[in-house]
């Protein structure tokens, strides 16, 4: 596609239900990236890929996120057991080049907003 | 880790005014990147700067990379409404992508 779509762009849930947000980035860029925004803060990371592969996770908050890029195009972000902390904006990027991301250009997506009450 | 301040967290300036918001860091960059995030919207890229000194232009926006790569500024002459949103700048820390400031919030009067 044209940019970085994610789906659903609002989510609401209940506490402690799983969630999985949906990202399907740049056709043919090779990294991935997951950020959380939460208002009026920066993107803060979560986790990267280059293709298939996780190359950091050390963004996590805990072991309830996971994520997932089985073949290297589509990523899904998945937090189990939810609670109000978790709701935030959760950003996906691409960029063209993998590896380190000096010099790459990442492209943000429009967010999902996940709200658990 | 590495942490990225800046200041300052919101302006609020007339148009016609000029802006200038600045990125500091505790340790020496390898390069800086700077975002744009209109209300609403997504971070955008606007440059990234690589060499101590370096200078670049575009149009109304001048950014600088401090002489030890520790700061960076980013500089908008006579801001007009357009330039409203939340600015950016983000650092390779070598370890993690990209990791983000907390942004500096601009406000333009008409």
């Amino acid at each position: 596609g044209a940019g970085v779509s994610q789906s659903p762009r609002y989510k609401v849930t209940k506490r402690g239900q799983d969630v999985a947000l949906r990202c399907d980035p740049i056709s043919g860029h090779v990294s991935l990236y997951w950020y959380r925004q939460a208002l009026g803060q920066g993107p803060e990371f979560l986790t990267y890929f280059n293709y298939e592969a996780q190359q950091d996770k050390s963004g996590l908050p805990n072991d309830r996120f996971s994520a997932e890029r089985p073949e290297g195009s589509i990523s899904t972000l998945t937090i189990q057991r939810t609670e109000q902390r978790d709701s935030a904006m959760y950003r996906c990027a691409s960029s063209l080049v993998g590896g380190r991301p000096s010099g790459n250009t990442i492209y943000f997506g429009e967010g999902s907003w996940l709200t658990v009450v | 880790g590495q942490q990225v301040m800046q200041i300052p967290q919101y302006q609020h300036v007339q148009e016609g005014e000029d802006f200038t918001t600045y990125c500091n860091s505790s340790t020496t960059l390898s390069n800086i990147q700077w975002y744009k995030q209109r209300p609403g919207g997504h971070p955008v890229f606007l440059i990234q700067l690589v060499k101590s000194g370096e200078v670049k232009k575009q149009k109304r926006l001048t950014f600088q990379f401090g002489e030890a790569k520790k700061n960076s500024s980013l500089h908008i002459t006579a801001t007009q409404t357009t330039d409203v949103g939340t600015y950016f700048c983000a650092v390779d820390t070598g370890r993690r992508a990209l990791t983000f400031g907390s942004g500096t919030r601009l406000q333009v009067q008409p």
